[in-house]
C-alpha cells in the first residue's frame, strides 16, 4: 500500500459525457500528479501539481483538467468523453525534497 | 518521440538466476532515474532509483547500473524468485523550467518479466 489512493476504481461511461477522478496523496506529499496508461501503451504523464498549484503540464489534453485543494486532494475532470479516453489513470504523489513518486491504485475508464 | 525505451517486451529467467533488464534513454537532461514494478490491477510500485551522478546503486536483491556515455541504464535481480513475475517500468526524471519543484517522470514501455520454478 503506498498511502496514496483513488476513487473511484472502476468507472464505466458514454461518450460526450463529463467524469471527476479523486485522489489523496501520502500524508505530508504536497506534489501530485496525474498520468495515463492506454492499452499497450506506458505511462504518459498529464499534469503535476503542488501545493494547490500546477507546476508540469504533459500531453493533457484541453478536454482534460485538474485541481488541487487546499487539503491536497486533487481531482481530475475528463469532458466531452470519446472512446479514445478509455485507459487507466493513476495519481502520485511525492515530497518535497526528493523525486520518487508513489502511485495509486488508479481508476479504471471505460467510454462506451 | 520515445525518449526512454525499453527494447524487450518480456524477458523469462529460471528462478534463482539473475535476471537483467534494460534501458536507453536519448535525452542528457534527464536527471534521475526510477525504476518501478506492476502487477495487474496495481499501481506502479517504487523498486529502486539513482541519480545521474552516480553510476551503481544498490538495495537487497536489486542492483541499478547507469552507463551515462552510452545512455543506459539496467536493473539486475539476483537472485530471481517467482514473486518478482510482473511488468518493469523504467522512467527518467526531467526537472521543468516551469516552476521550483516542476517534474515529470517519462516512463519507456515496460519489460514483462516471468520467473520461472
Amino acid at each position: 500500500d503506498s498511502g496514496v489512493t483513488q476513487t473511484p476504481k472502476h468507472l464505466i461511461t458514454a461518450t460526450g459525457q463529463r467524469v471527476t477522478l479523486r485522489c489523496s496523496p501520502r500524508s505530508g506529499d504536497l506534489s501530485v500528479y496525474w498520468y495515463q496508461q492506454s492499452l499497450d501503451q506506458g505511462l504518459q504523464f498529464l499534469i503535476q501539481y503542488y501545493n494547490g498549484e500546477e507546476r508540469a503540464k504533459g500531453n493533457i489534453l484541453e478536454r482534460f483538467s485538474a485541481q488541487q485543494f487546499p487539503d491536497l486532494h486533487s481531482e481530475l475532470n475528463l469532458s466531452s468523453l470519446e472512446l479514445g479516453d478509455s485507459a487507466l489513470y493513476f495519481c502520485a504523489s511525492s515530497q518535497t525534497s526528493v523525486t520518487e513518486q508513489f502511485f495509486g491504485p488508479g481508476t479504471r475508464l471505460t467510454v462506451l | 518521440d520515445q525518449q526512454v525505451k525499453q527494447n524487450s517486451p518480456s524477458l523469462s529467467v529460471q528462478e534463482g538466476r539473475i535476471s537483467i533488464l534494460n534501458c536507453d534513454y536519448t535525452n542528457s537532461m534527464f536527471d534521475y532515474f526510477l525504476w518501478y514494478k506492476k502487477y495487474p490491477a496495481e499501481g506502479p510500485t517504487f523498486l529502486i532509483s539513482i541519480s545521474s551522478i552516480k553510476d551503481k546503486n544498490e538495495d537487497g536483491r536489486f542492483t541499478v547500473f547507469l552507463n551515462k556515455s552510452a545512455k543506459h541504464l539496467s536493473l539486475h535481480i539476483v537472485p530471481s524468485q517467482p514473486g518478482d513475475s510482473a511488468v518493469y517500468f523504467c522512467a527518467a526524471s526531467a526537472s521543468l523550467s516551469t516552476g521550483p519543484r516542476a517534474q515529470k517522470l517519462v516512463f519507456g514501455q515496460g519489460t514483462r518479466l516471468t520467473i520461472n520454478p
